[in-house]
């Protein structure tokens, strides 16, 4: 019954590669969001879709580039990776309606890059 | 432009004891204000919000926000903190921004419990 759902929970890949992380919501929330997270905790948000619709783009490096196939998926890929986006990268959704309801969160991946 | 100051990186508490952490926010329009909290490797939960009426509000776990619009701030409070309170512990303020809402999150406080 998880709300908002990542995959995969731990990630650790070399300096380089190229990989992806997956985000579903089953609340029927328009909006989705990634946010990055650093090691002192602070929360950077990269991106936000709207009904599939790009919102928010943050400054952010071109290696990421979100994806988002339907309003209940949110896909964040990235190329080349580098020692600096290891990171936990948090998926969040929301219903832009209710504000009011505040965002729900994902549980997180935990990006290691050596 | 809306911005959020947590003035405590890191509050130690001995365990029973009361907390308070503080927040502080501008914003040049009205806001909805909210606390979020995150347990040890999880993802940020919602642990209350103020939207508007009553400027005290409560969550379930014995937490309370008092909204004080005069000195611009929402400090969470606990009279007496458990070990399982351990965690970190986000202000939020929320508007709409473009027909959007946009969130502006605190740098976040760091409540450790001692036992």
């Amino acid at each position: 019954d998880t709300a908002v759902s990542q995959t995969p929970k731990y990630l650790v890949t070399q300096m380089g590669n190229d990989k992806s992380i997956k985000c579903e919501q089953n609340l029927g929330h328009d909006t989705m969001y990634w946010y990055k997270q650093d090691s002192k905790k602070f929360l950077k948000i990269m991106f936000s879709y709207n009904n599939k619709e790009l919102i928010i783009n943050e400054t952010v490096p071109n290696r990421f580039s979100p994806k988002s196939p339907d309003k209940a998926h949110l896909n964040l890929h990235i190329n080349s990776l580098e020692l600096g986006d290891s990171a936990v990268y948090f998926c969040a959704s929301s219903q832009v309606a209710s504000m009011s309801d505040g965002y729900t969160f994902g549980s997180g991946t935990r990006l290691t890059v050596v | 432009a809306q911005s959020v100051t947590q003035l405590d990186s890191q509050v130690p508490v001995f365990e029973e004891a009361p907390v308070e952490l503080r927040c502080n926010y501008s914003s040049s329009v009205s806001v909805y204000l909210f606390w979020y909290v995150q347990y040890p490797n999880q993802g940020l939960q919602l642990l209350l919000k103020y939207l508007s009426g009553s400027t005290l509000v409560e969550s379930i776990n014995g937490f309370e926000a008092e909204f004080n619009k005069s000195q611009t701030s929402f400090h969470l409070r606990k009279p007496s903190v458990h070990i399982s309170d351990t965690a970190e512990y986000f202000c939020a303020v929320s508007r709409y921004s473009g027909g959007y809402q946009k969130v502006t999150f605190g740098t976040g406080t760091k409540l450790q419990v001692i036992p």
